[in-house]
């Protein structure tokens, strides 16, 4: 049974603070990872894919990758209130199927 | 076009009843997957097509769930004799094939009452 955990938070963070979300896995085959941003009432919004070790970045996220120690985390540089919402991280598995976090609920205070 | 959609948007059952939810994909698309999601809780696979095939149903939660996508576009999923715990969010999700991004549609939230 694969199994994708993340603290459900919330995570409180001051305006234009760093963020830090954190998603663990269990299944060390896995090799596509991707974090959602859901907003309360409405449905997952693709923010980035990481598919290597390492950092990717995108504009104000960046996401990190240590296959390792089977871990993913999103990083949200200069926070904004827009940002708070809860973020999904995902795995996915044979078939392109994909397998979600609980989520992490981030509230950014202005 | 646009993105996915599916309707209804919300959907209210009386237990017992059938229900049927429809999904439109992204144009082109050949994968479509269901997920179901409950309050607070990160969506849960059901069941994903290739085109018109149904390549893995293993989420789907019991024999009263049932899938199809027959001309490899727009998929149906439907519920028969609806239970209180099938009340959640059903979400579908679109991708141009395996390995590559998926995009939700806005779900459809059901009510079991």
């Amino acid at each position: 049974q694969k199994e994708v955990e993340q603290n459900s938070g919330p995570l409180s963070v001051p305006e234009g603070a760093i963020a830090s979300l954190n998603c663990t896995y269990s299944d060390r085959g896995s090799q596509s990872f991707f974090w959602y941003r859901q907003y309360s009432g409405k449905s997952p919004e693709l923010i980035m894919s990481i598919y290597s070790n390492g950092d990717k970045e995108d504009g104000r996220f960046t996401a990190q990758l240590n296959k390792a120690s089977q871990y993913v985390s999103l990083l949200i540089r200069d926070s904004q209130p827009s940002d708070s919402a809860t973020y999904l991280c995902a795995e996915e598995g044979a078939g392109n199927m994909l397998t979600f976090g609980g989520g992490t609920r981030l509230m950014v205070k202005p | 076009g646009a993105g996915v959609s599916q309707s209804p948007r919300y959907k209210v059952a009386k237990r017992g009843q059938d229900v049927a939810l429809r999904c439109d994909p992204i144009s082109g698309h050949v994968s479509l997957f269901w997920y179901q999601q409950a309050l607070g809780q990160g969506p849960e696979f059901l069941t994903y097509f290739q085109n018109e095939a149904q390549l893995d149903k293993s989420g789907l939660p019991s024999d009263r769930f049932f899938a199809e996508r027959p001309e490899g576009s727009v998929s149906t999923l439907k519920i028969q004799r609806t239970q209180q715990e099938d009340s959640a969010v059903y979400l579908c999700a679109s991708s141009a094939g395996q390995g590559v991004m998926q995009y939700f549609g806005p779900g459809t939230r059901l009510t079991v009452t």
